[in-house]
C-alpha cells in the first residue's frame, strides 16, 4: 500500500521554542493531508486538514498561528508548533489519500514530541 | 457522518477468530462502514471498509447486517501482533474528508 512518513519520530523541545514535524507521501501525490494530535490514552482529533497551494482549514479550537501548516509540493506538508508548551506534548500523525482512491487514507507512524 | 458504538475492550486467544461487533443505527444510504486499527504508539491503519456487501481481503472480513445499522469485523485467525485499538467509522463514499475517530476497541490477543 502507499507510505506516508513523518520526520522526525520522536523530539524533545524546551518551553518556548518551536519544533517543526514533516509528513512525507513516498509513493504518491497527495493533494490533501490530514494533521490529528493524540493525548495519551485518547482518540486521535483532527487538527487542521493540510491543502497543497493553499491555506490550510483549522478544526474549531485550534489556534492557526501557533499550529503552523505549510503544504508548498504534493508530496510534503509540514506542521509548526510555535512557542511550544508542556501542554502541546502529545503524539501528531498526519495522514493524505491517493488521487482517485479516497476510501484509503494512510497515516504516518506519527511524531512523539515532549515539551519541557 | 453517523456516529458509531464499539464495545471499549475485548480479548481473543490466539489462533481463535476476533469478532469486533459496531453499531451505526443512524447510518445514512450513501455512508460506508470503514475499520482502521491502530497498535500502541503507531499511526492508524487502514483494514477494509465496505457499503452493504460483506467483503474479505487478505486482513480481515467484514460483516455488514442487511439493515445495515451494525456491522462485525473478523480476523480469522488472531495472533499476538493484532492486539490493537481498532476503529469503526461512517463515512460518505467517494469523501476526501477526513477521519472522525470515536474510542475504539482495545483488542487483546493473548496466548
Amino acid at each position: 500500500g502507499a507510505v506516508v512518513s513523518q520526520h522526525p519520530s520522536r523530539v524533545i523541545c524546551k518551553s518556548g521554542t518551536s519544533v517543526k514535524i514533516e509528513c512525507r507521501s513516498l509513493d504518491f501525490q497527495a493533494t490533501t493531508m490530514f494533521w490529528y494530535r493524540q493525548f495519551p490514552k485518547q482518540s486521535l482529533m483532527l487538527m487542521a486538514t493540510s491543502n497543497e497551494g493553499s491555506k490550510a482549514t483549522y478544526e474549531q479550537g485550534v489556534e492557526k498561528d501557533k499550529f503552523l501548516i505549510n503544504h508548498a509540493s504534493l508530496t510534503l506538508s509540514t506542521l509548526t508548533v510555535t512557542s511550544a508548551h508542556p501542554e502541546d506534548s502529545s503524539f501528531y500523525i498526519c495522514s493524505a489519500s491517493p488521487p482517485g482512491a479516497s476510501y484509503e487514507q494512510y497515516f504516518g507512524p506519527g511524531t512523539r514530541l515532549t515539551v519541557t | 457522518d453517523a456516529k458509531t458504538t464499539q464495545p471499549p475492550s475485548m480479548d481473543c486467544a490466539e489462533g481463535r477468530a476476533a469478532n469486533l461487533p459496531c453499531n451505526h443505527s443512524t447510518i445514512s444510504g450513501n455512508e460506508y462502514v470503514y475499520w482502521y486499527r491502530q497498535i500502541h504508539s503507531q499511526g492508524p491503519q487502514y483494514i477494509i471498509h465496505g457499503l452493504k456487501n460483506n467483503e474479505t481481503n487478505e486482513m480481515a472480513s467484514l460483516i455488514i447486517t442487511e439493515d445495515r445499522k451494525s456491522s462485525t469485523l473478523i480476523l480469522p485467525h488472531a495472533t499476538l501482533r493484532d492486539t490493537a485499538v481498532y476503529y469503526c467509522i461512517v463515512r460518505h463514499g467517494g469523501s476526501q474528508g477526513n477521519l472522525i475517530f470515536g474510542k475504539g476497541t482495545k483488542l487483546s490477543v493473548k496466548p
